[in-house]
């Protein structure tokens, strides 16, 4: 059964600084997806990592994906207040359209 | 359409009453997933179609639980007889077809059973 853990599950931290939020799977695979969601909103998509190695960055946000140590993490530069949120990592199983396997996401309040 | 909507929006509803929730996906996307996600949690994946097929109930907690996708566009997910511990968000997401594309998702169902 694959799992998907992340963290910090909370996580508080002033604005400006740098912080790196952990997401481990247990087994192979080689997509990854992080999203962001908003108090009482969907889902937005951030990320998608498809390869060992993969790095991609949006804004203050950075998402890299190492399959060999079955790990992604997601990049915080100089935190601003508008980054609070919620943020989910969610894994592939692979093998067909199979749906994704969520971690239990990362409370994030940034303050000013 | 323009993203992914559901309907209702929030459903309460009695122990033993039966529900029935609506997602309409992007109009292009040939696939669609239905997670159901507790408060505080990841979603968890409960079903998904491929058109109108369904390939994989796996994730279906029970068999009071169904999905249908008749035309391979507007999708339901229906509860029978339901249950206090069926209380949750329920969310449809889409995407463009089989090769494990980037999911979109709807707004979910709030859905409380009393």
């Amino acid at each position: 059964e694959l799992k998907v853990e992340q963290n910090p599950l909370f996580l508080s931290m002033q604005e400006g600084k740098n912080y790196t939020i952990y997401c481990n799977y247990s087994t192979t695979s080689d997509r990854l997806y992080w999203y962001r969601q908003d108090p009482g909103k969907s889902l937005e998509s951030l990320f998608v990592l498809l390869s060992n190695g993969a790095v991609k960055q949006e804004g203050r946000l950075m998402a890299s994906l190492d399959t060999k140590a079955r790990l992604s993490t997601l990049h915080i530069t100089a935190a601003v207040h508008d980054l609070s949120a919620t943020y989910f990592c969610a894994v592939d199983k692979g093998g067909g359209a199979d749906g994704l396997t969520f971690g239990k996401g990362t409370h994030l309040i940034i303050q000013p | 359409g323009a993203g992914v909507s559901q309907s209702p929006r929030y459903k309460v509803t009695k122990r033993g009453q039966d529900v029935t929730l609506r997602c309409d996906p992007i109009s292009s996307h040939a696939t669609l997933y239905w997670y159901q996600q507790a408060l505080g949690q990841g979603p968890e994946f409960l079903t998904y179609f491929n058109y109108e097929a369904q390939p994989d109930k796996s994730g279906l907690p029970s068999d009071r639980f169904s999905a249908e996708r008749p035309e391979g566009s507007i999708s339901t997910l229906t509860i029978q007889r339901t249950e206090q511990r069926d209380s949750a968000m329920y969310r449809c997401a889409s995407s463009p077809g089989l090769l494990r594309n980037e999911q979109f998702f709807g707004p979910g169902t709030r859905l409380t059973v009393l």
